[in-house]
Formats: C-alpha cells, structure tokens, sequence
C-alpha cells in the first residue's frame, strides 16, 4: 500500500515568515494530494488540494508543489499569522480508482508567534 | 448546505463493551467513509461505504463494522471494545469513492 512520510513533525515560525511541510509518497499511482488543516478538538478541513497533472497550485498565502517524478509534495504558508496554528495533514490517494481511501501522513504541528 | 455532522461528540466505555457512532454526510454527498485518529497521528482509513455497501476496508479486524442507510448517513460499530480503540473517530463525506473528502468534528471516544 502507500505509505506517506509528513517533515517536520513541529515547526515554529514568526508571525510574517514562511512556512514550509514537505510529504513524500511510495506508490507511483497516487494522483490526487490534498492538505488538510486541523485546529484543537476540531476535524481536518481540506485546505487545497493538487492532482498529478498540475504542478503548482496557489490559494491566497497557501500554495502547494508537486514533484512527480520525486513523489514529494509540499505546501507552503507565506506571510503567517497566529490563526494558522494547527496540526497540518498531507495525504494522498487515487483518484478515479473504485476505491479513495486517503493515507496521511503524521502531521506538523505549526506554531506562529505573533 | 449543511456540513458533516457527527454523534456523540464524546464518549466513555469500558473494555468489551460495544459502541455505535454516527455520521450525516454532506447534502449531495453519497459515499462515507470512516477514519481512526489515535492520539498525536494522521488519520487511519477503516472502511467507505458508498451505495449502503461497504466499498472497501483498511487493516481493522471484523470487530469494526458499518453501515449506510437511504439518506446517505452512516454508523460505525466496534464491539468488544480493547483500550487501544481509545481515538478521534472521524466521519468524511465525497461526491464520489474516490476524491476530495469533507471531514465532521468527530467522537472522541475513551475505552477504561
């Protein structure tokens, strides 16, 4: 099956920096990559998400990479703010399959100092 | 539109005792599936059902089963409860088995 490796597991920035979670993934058939955002007693909330036909994908201060051919992904946070704490998933999965079950990764626990 | 909604929110049980919990998937959406979230990890896949079958299952034992009723909403069973089923269980509803999946607030549910 796939397994998804999630680095760092904690990263603490100041308010106004950059933050950066890098995934990386095993089965060359995963297509479909989304990033999930989870906040203190809550569930995860689909942030963006990217397939594998598109390279970059950018929301506002979020935008996510995608290197196929190194099956990593990464997401990245400019210009931080304190409600951007929380515990940040990676997943992947295959799309158009019978089947979309999602394997995550174990979280980066982010920290903006204001 | 009404979001994923989950019940209970927590819940306490003993060792060998049994548990359902519930799930209402998003308006539109026909296919649920349910994860087990332990303390400090991603979310592990436990089954989907789409269409009131179960459409695929993860690595848990036949103790852990479901069900999907007309509308779309769902229930988890687990019986004779073990302390490590202690977990966040979450509920997320797609458009389809396969894509982007909508996540409820979860059970938290305690096994002593």
């Amino acid at each position: 099956g796939e397994n998804v490796e999630q680095h760092p597991s904690t990263l603490s920035v100041q308010e106004g920096d950059s933050a950066v979670i890098k995934c990386t993934y095993s089965d060359s058939a995963s297509n479909y990559f989304p990033w999930y955002k989870q906040e203190l007693g809550k569930g995860p909330q689909l942030i963006i998400d990217i397939r594998s036909n598109v390279g970059e994908k950018k929301d506002q201060r979020i935008a996510v990479t995608l290197n196929k051919t190194a099956k990593h992904f990464s997401l990245h946070i400019t210009e931080t703010q304190p409600e951007d704490s929380a515990v940040y998933f990676c997943a992947a999965s295959r799309e158009g399959s019978t089947l979309g079950r999602l394997y995550f990764g174990r979280g980066t626990q982010l920290t903006v100092w204001p | 539109e009404t979001g994923v909604t989950q019940s209970p929110t927590h819940l306490i049980k003993t060792r060998g005792q049994q548990v359902t919990l519930r799930c209402s998937s998003q308006s539109g959406h026909n296919t649920v599936s349910w994860y087990q979230q332990a303390l400090g990890q991603g979310p592990q896949f436990i089954f989907q059902y789409y269409r009131e079958e179960e459409n695929g299952r993860g690595n848990f034992p036949p103790r852990f089963s479901g069900l999907q009723f007309p509308n779309y909403s769902s229930e988890l069973n687990v019986n004779a409860l073990e302390l490590d089923d202690s977990a966040l269980y979450l509920c997320a509803s797609s458009l389809r088995t396969a894509g982007e999946q909508f996540f409820g607030p979860g059970t938290r549910l305690t096994v002593l």
